[in-house]
């Protein structure tokens, strides 16, 4: 399986401003994917990380809000801009093992709490 | 888009008991249907998973049932042990971006 690296683990923000999540793997994947996770929740996926495109936003988060980037096969960063309280989640990457296999590695997640 | 629905919402058996946790999902193109597990502050680790030309599999205490016809699959653990605490995931998908998960059991085994 591959490691999946999450930066930071945690931290505490102040309303209204931004916030940059790493997350790094130790092998090239073709797809890398953001979740959200509010506090006793499932998982919401927030976009698929494209390599060398545009993210691919879900149903309910746009870019403004969550810009994505992905420069390589390893590496992706998750933006949470312009946070309020209702931002307070668990924020993790996830990779596929392959292409069109279906499963899903994660990273340790971020917890991110906005005062 | 695909729909997981998941229940129990919460579980409590004794130490040795078995558990069992059903999911539907709504997409008949759904193909892929992993469990995961996820114990308090840790990422969420797959324990078992299931395709659609399977029906049942299984590993060691855990197995997972799918009725394709009904939609609906199932998470058995037998001789359950405290550590199997924890939340369990469904999910569904039919390709790696369209994975959507149950709204989780937390699964209680007390000693």
């Amino acid at each position: 399986s591959a490691v999946i690296s999450q930066k930071p683990s945690r931290d505490i923000c102040q309303r209204g401003t931004s916030l940059t999540i790493q997350c790094q793997v130790d092998s090239q994947v073709t797809m890398m994917f953001w979740y959200r996770q509010q506090p006793g929740q499932s998982l919401t996926l927030i976009a698929t990380a494209n390599q060398g495109s545009e993210a691919t936003y879900e149903s309910g988060f746009v870019i403004d809000k969550f810009p994505i980037s992905r420069p390589n096969l390893t590496f992706s960063t998750l933006t949470v801009s312009n946070m309020s309280p209702e931002d307070s989640s668990i924020y993790l990457c996830s990779v596929a093992r392959g292409v069109n296999t279906g499963e899903l590695f994660f990273g340790e997640g971020s917890r991110l709490t906005v005062l | 888009g695909e729909n997981v629905e998941q229940h129990p919402s919460t579980l409590s058996v004794q130490e040795g008991d078995s558990a069992v946790i059903k999911c539907t999902y709504s997409d008949s193109a759904s193909n892929y249907f992993p469990w995961y597990k996820q114990e308090l502050g840790k990422r969420p680790q797959l324990i078992i998973d299931i395709r659609s030309n399977v029906g049942e599999k299984k590993d060691q205490r855990i197995a997972v049932t799918l009725n394709k016809t009904a939609k609906h699959f199932s998470l058995h653990i037998t001789e359950t042990q405290p550590e199997d605490s924890a939340v369990y995931f469904c999910a569904a998908s039919r390709r790696n971006n369209d994975m959507r998960f149950g709204a989780g059991t937390r699964l209680t085994v007390k000693p």
